[in-house]
């Protein structure tokens, strides 16, 4: 079994719709939970990042994390076209120094 | 805050030369700078780990001869591909994290191009 599960799309959501990315996980150490936007051709970029369970919201987008279900996710309100892009989640435990990413998920937002 | 920047952002070379990439986080220390690899429409796949001062530690599969990972300061790493081969062709990035690493910030990548 994968440290991190998520599935790869693609999603194709029409602009304006309410987008919703997950992942699922299976080690309980795990207390930072990220998630990245990639452009094509891009570095990922640090969208959203949480520490243990919780929402957590910064304009358009809600993270939320349930640890007693290992799942987290990614909301994305009033969805624009510039978020078409890949959405990786990522996350790490305490001690070591090791992160696990999701294989991404593509989105693409139609206008 | 948390800027890293990779140089150069494109190359191309010959097969059989040595192509070096710099990664720097300009705004931060980083004690741990990562490397990775990506292919079109796949996921990272990290390549090494190398914290300041010490070897850097080498993912199963990963020939640590072919890729040189120098992390000689806490704001610069180098990943240098030695004989470059065509397969070598790949998107490389790099991250870097400080203190109790809680997340990592990503460079641009570098687009290489062996021909």
């Amino acid at each position: 079994q994968k440290e991190v599960e998520q599935d790869p799309g693609p999603l194709s959501v029409p602009e304006g719709a309410i987008v919703s990315l997950n992942c699922t996980y299976s080690n309980s150490a795990f207390q930072y939970f990220m998630w990245y936007r990639q452009y094509s051709r891009k570095g990922p970029e640090l969208l959203m990042y949480t520490y243990s369970s919780g929402n957590k919201e910064d304009g358009r987008f809600t993270a939320q994390v349930d640890k007693s279900s290992k799942y987290i996710s990614l909301f994305i309100r009033d969805s624009q076209p510039s978020d078409s892009a890949t959405y990786l989640c990522a996350m790490s435990a305490p001690t070591g120094n090791q992160f696990y990413f999701g294989t991404g998920t593509s989105l693409t937002v139609i206008p | 805050g948390a800027v890293v920047s990779q140089h150069p952002s494109r190359v191309i070379c010959k097969s059989g030369t040595s192509v070096k990439i710099e990664c720097r986080s300009l705004d931060f220390q980083a004690t741990t700078m990562f490397w990775y690899r990506q292919f079109p429409k796949q996921s990272l796949m990290l390549m090494a780990t190398s914290n300041e001062g010490s070897k850097a530690t080498y993912e199963q599969g990963v020939e640590k001869d072919k890729f040189l990972i120098n992390h000689a300061s806490l704001t610069l790493s180098t990943l240098t591909v030695t004989s470059a081969h065509p397969e070598d062709s790949s998107f490389y990035i790099c991250s870097a994290s400080w203190g109790g690493a809680e997340t990592q910030y990503f460079g641009p990548g570098t687009r290489l191009l062996v021909l």
